[in-house]
């Protein structure tokens, strides 16, 4: 089993629609975990911290079930600037910095 | 800018050569790494520095790669007889000391190796 496995995509959805990524991690002990961004030939970018709690930052919002060890992100009002490839990313957390990337998912917004 | 720096952008070289990159991180973070990504997958884990030290490094890490972080400031990669196996997106990252486990990438270099 993959340590982050995702939906494999792609996505294509219309402007407007709400669309979301889904996410499985095989490490029980995991401690952090994130959704990154990243754009065609450019780096990974933040888009945000996955709380226990949830956590939304205006049309996303991200969430954890430690026990289905499954994450989340959900986009809502799709917007075409959204179009990326977005990666789930997991950190094991204690003395043991690095992180984990799923394979991402693309998403293509379209007109 | 403050963020990571990354230098080459791009390198083109040729089988059995010897590449070596820079990377700055951003300037009070502590935490510097490496990851390698090829086309259709996420990045993979290559080595992190804290400060001078390289605390844990990847089994990708043949012996061909070395990197180093001299002064706790920039560091660099070097693949010695690059292979074709070799070509990918090296990015690297940097972390702040305390606190959460967020990394913030660099541009990336991108190897081609003919």
């Amino acid at each position: 089993r993959k340590e982050v496995e995702q939906d494999p995509g792609p996505f294509n959805v219309p402007e407007g629609a709400t669309v979301a990524f889904n996410c499985t991690y095989s490490n029980s002990a995991s401690q952090s975990f994130f959704w990154y961004r990243q754009d065609c030939r450019k780096e990974p970018k933040l888009l945000m911290s996955v709380y226990s709690s949830g956590n939304e930052d205006g049309r996303f919002t991200a969430q954890l079930n430690r026990a289905s060890q499954y994450i989340s992100l959900l986009i809502r009002d799709s917007k075409l600037s959204d179009s990326a490839t977005y990666l789930c990313v997991v950190n094991a957390g204690g003395s043991n910095y690095k992180l984990t990337f799923g394979k991402g998912t693309l998403l293509t917004v379209n007109p | 800018d403050t963020g990571v720096s990354q230098d080459p952008r791009h390198k083109i070289t040729k089988r059995g050569q010897n590449v070596t990159f820079r990377c700055d991180p951003i300037s009070e973070h502590n935490r510097l790494y490496w990851y390698r990504q090829t086309l259709g997958q996420g990045p993979e884990f290559l080595t992190y520095f804290q400060n001078e030290a390289q605390l844990e490094k990847s089994r990708l890490l043949s012996d061909r790669f070395s990197a180093e972080r001299p002064k706790g400031s920039f560091s660099t990669l070097e693949i010695q007889r690059t292979e074709q196996g070799d070509s990918a997106m090296y990015l690297c990252a940097s972390s702040p000391l305390a606190g959460a486990y967020e990394q913030y990438f660099g541009p990336g270099t991108r190897l081609t190796v003919t």
